[in-house]
């Protein structure tokens, strides 16, 4: 039973480029959330989304970032026109929680680390 | 409001306990975790303890909670040099829109010197 799936591991791109950071849930999770770390810094949360839908994007970065967890296929976290200032890893988690019911934590992948250049 | 904190650093000698610290704001947290993290890895989780307990103990390491004073604090009996690594402390709050939400603290590096 894989664990929570990201890539790629590493990601290098110029400034100006694209970035798609890729996340597959445990099987069985359908809640996905995206945390950002800067180094020396804590996990910063960005978005908490379930199948096609964002429940919480409360600590996206208004422009340039953009999540989307369809149907089918991975979350991705897409960062567009990438600055030097998006260098950090970007761990995404997945969880079986429920509201209301017992949440048991959740399970993050190895993460992404994005270094602009 | 939601604000974990935790000391940036901690180094304790091997076979020594570590105790790491954490204070949070809000009094309305239902669960408490801490989490591991390695070099170059994501988040294992450790423990985690719910809001009505006072201590949880799990091998070599204990948790112990103080509601009152919104801290608590993990422990790590005889402290081996694999136990160095950044420990989180979280809190999950049941939100507005009907789910848990997570809040981590900035982590504590802990450094085991042989």
């Amino acid at each position: 039973n894989a664990g929570v799936m990201q890539n790629p591991r590493h990601l290098v791109r110029r400034r100006g480029q694209e970035a798609r950071l890729r996340c597959s849930p445990m099987k069985g999770h359908s809640h996905v959330y995206w945390y950002r770390q800067l180094p020396e810094e804590g996990l910063k949360f960005m978005v908490y989304l379930q199948k096609e839908n964002i429940i919480d994007e409360s600590g996206m970065p208004k422009e340039r970032f953009s999540a989307e967890f369809p149907k089918e296929g991975p979350s991705i976290l897409r960062i567009q026109q990438v600055v030097r200032g998006d260098s950090a890893a970007y761990f995404c988690a997945s969880s079986l929680s429920v509201p209301g019911q017992m949440f048991y934590g959740y399970t993050f992948g190895s993460g992404t680390r994005l270094t602009v250049v | 409001g939601e604000d974990v904190e935790q000391s940036l650093f901690l180094s304790v000698r091997e076979g020594d306990s570590s105790v790491i610290n954490c204070t949070y704001t809000d009094s309305s947290s239902t669960y408490l975790y801490w989490y591991k993290q390695e070099p170059g890895a994501g988040l294992q989780l450790l423990t985690y303890i719910f809001s009505n307990m006072d201590m949880k103990q799990d091998q070599r390491l204990t948790v112990l909670l103080n509601k009152k004073d919104k801290h608590l604090s993990l422990r790590i009996a005889d402290t081996q040099t694999g136990d160095s690594a950044i420990y989180f402390c979280a809190e999950t709050i049941m939100n507005s829109g009907g789910y848990q939400k997570v809040t981590f603290g900035t982590g504590t590096k802990l450094q085991v010197i042989p």
